[in-house]
């Protein structure tokens, strides 16, 4: 069955580093990626989405990559700052229905 | 706009009990859908709608029914409550045809089967 996989369940990282987060998809090629961003007791928020065709999409401090190639997408939080720490997610689609990685839990020391 | 609500925030049931969870949006969204998380596994789909009157299930729809009787309203009934689903459940709606699917999720409904 399709799936995605966050490799890390969590990521410490002292302040002002850059955060790197890995999504790889096995059984299937997702038209397109999208990532969430989930804080304790909330639901998911949209931050970025990626189509197959598009290497690279930049928001603010956020970079995401999508490597068909190597079947994965890689999530960049630039500049981190404490207030990024948070549950991201990652999620892919060939139509309406996403399929979610477990996620990865990024923890930025002041 | 209040974006996509649930009801209840909390609920705690006892195995065999039925319920339903309320989830309403007030973005005029054609597609909604119902997840389920737990520790370690990432959301997983469990219904979904493409519109009113329109319903299919996701990847783990045992025990649950859904119905869209209008575009803002998509409740889940849990048919006979099992320990198994035990979980936090989040809504989701999105718009149909956009070019950014963006996909906007409720706050959550926290659920303990005893």
């Amino acid at each position: 069955s399709q799936k995605i996989e966050q490799n890390s369940e969590a990521l410490n990282i002292q302040e002002g580093k850059t955060a790197t987060l890995t999504c790889n998809y096995t059984n299937y090629s997702p038209a397109y990626l999208q990532w969430y961003r989930q804080d304790p007791g909330r639901g998911p928020v949209f931050l970025l989405l990626i189509r197959e065709n598009e290497k690279e999409k930049r928001k603010e401090r956020l970079k995401v990559t999508f490597d068909t190639t190597l079947k994965q997408s890689l999530f960049h939080i630039t500049a981190s700052q404490p207030a990024d720490s948070a549950t991201y997610l990652c999620a892919g689609s060939n139509d309406y229905k996403l399929s979610f990685g477990a996620g990865t839990t990024v923890t930025v020391r002041a | 706009n209040a974006g996509v609500t649930q009801t209840p925030k909390f609920q705690v049931l006892k195995t065999g009990q039925s319920m339903t969870l309320q989830c309403a949006q007030d973005m005029n969204h054609e597609y909604m859908s119902w997840y389920r998380q737990d520790p370690g596994m990432g959301l997983r789909l469990i219904h979904y709608s493409v519109g009113a009157g329109i319903t299919d299930q996701g990847e783990v729809p045992n025990g649950y029914n859904v119905s869209r009787s209008t575009t803002e309203d998509f409740p889940l009934r849990l048919l006979s409550a099992a320990p198994s689903q035990t979980s936090v459940y989040f809504c989701a709606s999105r718009t149909r045809g956009a070019t950014e699917e963006t996909q906007y999720f409720g706050p959550g409904t926290r659920l303990l089967v005893l």
